[in-house]
């Protein structure tokens, strides 16, 4: 079946500790990437998207992350990462061409990200 | 702005009772969603509606039923709770198509089945 994988389940990191979450899709054609942030009892905020152009996309809060076509990945990064960063991140993707599911967003199950202060 | 607006925020049902949830949004969106949101396993759509007058099945439609009352409304039912449906429910909407699919989502209706 078709989905969002995310590799991690929870990572645990130090303050000042770089950040890469790993998100890989299993959609072929043209497909619009997504990363979510949800805070602890928060809802789903968008932290960056990608539709075309640029594989390097930079979001909020200091957030990248890189689309490699060839690996099917949309991986997440931040060089430094801050205990306000704690929360859950979900990748999540839109398929291509599905006539009306065409902005369904497939969310993988998320990672959880806890920053040490 | 309001975005999207979930109600109610928290529910407690009983097993056999029903309850609607609400969600409306003022960003004139042609599309809009219901995901369950369960730990360990991200978010799981419901039902869409692509636009205005339709509605079809995401992943994990058992259970439910929804109606899009007009373009700012679509809610989610729940005809007779089961405690599997304990869950946390976001509503989210977006345009729809193309580059418009960035998702915009409520603050999320916490149900529990007791």
């Amino acid at each position: 079946a078709q989905s969002v994988s995310q590799h991690n389940h929870h990572v645990i990191l130090s303050e000042a500790a770089s950040l890469e979450l790993g998100c890989n899709y299993s959609y072929g054609g043209t497909v619009n990437l997504f990363w979510y942030v949800q805070y602890p009892g928060q809802h789903l905020q968008l932290l960056l998207k990608y539709f075309s152009g640029d594989p390097l996309v930079k979001g909020i809060k200091g957030f990248e992350a890189e689309f490699i076509k060839s690996k099917f990945s949309f991986n997440l990064r931040k060089p430094s990462v801050q205990w306000s960063d704690t929360a859950e991140y979900f990748c999540a993707v839109t398929p291509p061409g599905e006539g009306g599911s065409q902005g369904n967003l497939i969310f993988g199950k998320g990672t959880k990200l806890s920053v040490k202060p | 702005n309001a975005g999207v607006t979930q109600t109610p925020k928290f529910q407690v049902l009983k097993t056999g009772q029903s309850m609607t949830l609400q969600c409306a949004q003022d960003m004139n969106h042609n599309s809009m969603y219901w995901y369950r949101q369960d730990p360990g396993m991200g978010l799981r759509l419901i039902y869409y509606s692509a636009s205005e007058g339709t509605t079809d099945k995401g992943e994990v439609p058992n259970g439910y039923n929804v109606s899009r009352l007009n373009k700012r409304e679509f809610s989610l039912r729940l005809e007779s709770a089961a405690p599997s449906q304990t869950s946390v429910y976001f509503c989210a909407s977006s345009e729809g198509r193309g580059k418009g699919t960035e998702a915009f989502f409520g603050q999320g209706t916490r149900l529990t089945v007791v």
